[in-house]
């Protein structure tokens, strides 16, 4: 197993387009989540999915965030309209369940840049 | 909000024991304390997580005081790889019933040789 993949690392973009990342778990993982980290700061969370229901979305993930996860696999994160505010970090993870043993498998990021 | 309070940063020698603070006075009683680390342009990985017991794994111990309000990850001997930022956390319970990681801003840890 590879551990959690995210596509791409880097993400370069002008201001007002939209983009969209790939999140791959690991392959027994049912549960997904998302978290956007700004330099200096810790990660913090967007939004969780238990299979393919999204069950959590933050108040950080407004209107022009949408994220799926299709069959419970890979899960795509859109932002729409991109704004230079957009710009950090985007980090996936997975675990299988969630009990307090659970450790969460975090990938390596997309770095988005909006410019 | 982080329900933890860590120093912003240490610094250490190489193979010296570095010892990372973390204050978490909310605690609840069924709170298990989790330590990530993040390295540069990575994402973070998994260290240790305790309830009351000290704990001991290959990469660290975490020790935990009596009244459970703190805590302090150790790193018995520093080496140059272990420069990173160290999360102390404590999950979240979620409206739909499951948990999530509140990052604070982590300790970065500084390594010198």
């Amino acid at each position: 197993d590879t551990g959690v993949s995210q596509n791409p690392r880097h993400k370069i973009t002008k201001r007002g387009q939209n983009v969209t990342f790939r999140c791959d778990p690991i392959s027994e993982h049912n549960r997904l989540y998302w978290y956007r980290q700004t330099l200096g700061q810790g990660p913090e969370f967007l939004t969780y999915f238990q299979n393919e229901a999204q069950l959590e979305k933050s108040r950080l993930l407004s209107d022009r965030f949408s994220a799926e996860r299709p069959k419970g696999s890979f899960s795509t994160l859109e932002i729409q309209r991109t704004e230079q505010g957009d710009s950090a970090m985007y980090l996936c993870a997975s675990t299988l369940g969630q009990g307090e043993n659970t450790e969460a498998f975090f990938g390596q990021g997309t770095r988005l840049t909006v410019v | 909000d982080a329900k933890t309070t860590q120093p912003n940063s240490m610094e250490s020698n190489e193979e010296e024991p570095v010892h990372l603070p973390c204050n978490h006075s909310t605690i609840s009683g069924t709170d298990y304390i989790h330590w990530y680390r993040q390295l540069p342009s990575q994402g973070p990985e998994y260290v240790i997580h305790g309830l009351t017991s000290n704990v001991n794994n290959r990469m660290a111990s975490l020790a935990i005081a009596e009244d459970r309000k703190s805590s302090t990850l150790i790193l018995h001997r520093a080496t140059l790889r272990d420069a990173a930022v160290y999360y102390c956390i404590l999950r979240d319970e979620t409206t739909s019933g499951t948990y999530k990681y509140i990052f604070g801003t982590g300790t970065r840890l500084k390594v010198l040789a």
